[in-house]
């Protein structure tokens, strides 16, 4: 069955970088896209970008550029995200998604569960 | 960016009453292939977001024919047909036709 393991929480302090692991299972995982979505405390989705794992390429939302950056290990399988200059602004729950193309329409069927990411001096 | 409103922010149900939500986008949904990239979303307490309908009104497997999808173009709606317990949460919409990909602000469901 497919599944989405997400690495463990993380504190980090103000400044740093932080990187969390989506480890994919279950499917073939160059054939289907991994978006990432945050979820600050009590507050709505919001979609940081997307990358193709098979070619490597990535789709960022403007307001994420030079925040997040992804990337992928086809060998395990596994996609990253690493935050960099974290503020307690990045203090969020953060998801990893498969996107599925089905030539009308386009989802994320299958979701991790979550990464919590305080940042905190 | 495009803006999803979701209406209303909390809606307040008793078990088998029918509850609607209301999507609304600051642009036209439908891309130039002709479809509508609109999805709904729930989240459960404590749990990662689900999909439930794609495409504005095909439902995703495994999800019960009391959920219905409709609209087009910028006004989107999810109608509950009989709220059961294990309906209660937030739902989102999400828009996948204009970069940035868009989420709604959430429409909580909760029991009277």
């Amino acid at each position: 069955q497919v599944q989405l393991q997400q690495s463990g929480a993380e504190l980090t302090k103000p400044g740093s970088s932080v990187k969390i692991s989506c480890k994919a299972s279950g499917y073939t995982f160059t054939s289907y896209d991994i978006s990432w979505i945050k979820q600050r405390p009590g507050q709505a989705l919001e979609w940081i970008g997307a990358i193709n794992p098979g070619s490597g390429g990535t789709g960022y939302n403007e307001k994420f550029k030079g925040k997040a950056t992804l990337t992928v290990d086809k060998s395990s399988s596994t996609a990253f995200m690493q935050l960099s200059s974290l503020t307690p602004e990045d203090t969020a729950v953060y998801y990893c998604a498969r996107g599925y193309y089905g030539g009308y329409s386009y989802y994320f069927d299958y979701w991790g569960q979550g990464v919590m990411v305080t940042v905190s001096s | 960016d495009v803006v999803l409103t979701q209406t209303p922010v909390s809606l307040s149900v008793t078990l088998g009453d029918q509850a609607s939500i209301s999507c609304r986008s600051s642009q036209s949904l439908e891309y130039s292939d002709g479809y509508t990239y609109l999805e709904w979303y729930l989240q459960k307490p404590g749990q990662s977001p689900q999909l439930l309908i794609y495409g504005v009104s095909n439902r995703f497997s495994g999800v019960p024919d009391r959920f219905i999808g409709s609209g087009s173009g910028t006004d989107f709606t999810l109608k509950i047909s009989r709220v059961e317990p294990e309906d209660l949460g937030v739902y989102y919409c999400f828009q996948a036709t204009h970069d940035p990909w868009t989420f709604g602000g959430g429409t909580k469901l909760e029991l009277k």
